[in-house]
């Protein structure tokens, strides 16, 4: 069955750029129709949409985070990128990545999350 | 964009019912019938409990149902059983291809 498995560097310095990738088992990044999404959570907090992909490479992201957000894909990877630049302490938080094959809202399989902490 | 309004927090005993609302605006979830719901336990990832109003992805209890009307969107969970405890967020579909969820519920069964 499909599984999505978070990776990220833990720590991130003030204003550098958070970078974190999504490897996708079980099935390919490219299967027709699905979205695949980030989202996030502050710790203690709820959870907030950053962006989704469509397989077909379109993007759509949050609109609140859209100047500092990149989505990508890398087929031969079979992986999902997740970039968020100038960073702040509110950017903290677990990072989940998600697929839905219906609707961009309807995310029915996510990873386990993987924790960045902005720190200096 | 603003998240959805959720209550903070809601209980019940086990074998009740216990409803969660959902409040957007009419450009959410008073204008799509793309509302999903999560289960969240702690230290856990979000589980999709309904899909599209008042679908139930498969392997999900029939004590979840989903609702709307306006724009307010409701889960009611019956037969309450304390593996319920969690936390259940709210989603919509926002147009221009965007998605809002909710602040969060938290649920305790008594």
């Amino acid at each position: 069955q499909l599984q999505l498995k978070e990776s990220g560097p833990g720590l991130v310095k003030p204003s550098e750029t958070l970078s974190v990738t999504c490897s996708v088992s079980g099935g390919s990044i490219s299967t027709r129709g699905y979205y695949w999404g980030w989202i996030r959570q502050p710790p203690g907090k709820g959870l907030e949409w950053i962006g989704s992909l469509y397989y077909s490479g379109s993007t759509y992201y949050n609109p609140s985070l859209k100047s500092r957000v990149t989505i990508s894909v890398d087929t031969s990877k079979n992986q999902l990128s997740l970039k968020l630049s100038a960073v702040t302490a509110a950017d903290t938080g677990i990072y989940y990545c998600a697929r839905s094959q219906s609707s961009q809202d309807a995310f029915e399989i996510w990873g386990q999350g993987t924790m960045v902490t902005v720190f200096s | 964009q603003s998240a959805l309004t959720q209550p903070a927090s809601v209980s019940g005993s086990p074998g009740q019912s216990i409803t969660i609302s959902c409040t957007g605006t009419s450009s959410d979830v008073g204008s799509y019938s793309l509302v999903s719901w999560y289960q969240q336990h702690p230290g856990k990832a979000p589980q999709l409990m309904i899909y599209e109003v008042s679908q139930r992805p498969s392997g999900v209890s029939n004590r979840f149902s989903g609702s709307k009307s306006g724009n307010t969107a409701s889960l009611t969970i019956s037969g309450l059983q304390a593996e319920d405890e969690a936390d259940y967020y709210c989603c919509s579909y926002a147009g221009f291809s965007s998605v809002m969820f909710g602040g969060g519920t938290e649920l305790t069964v008594l």
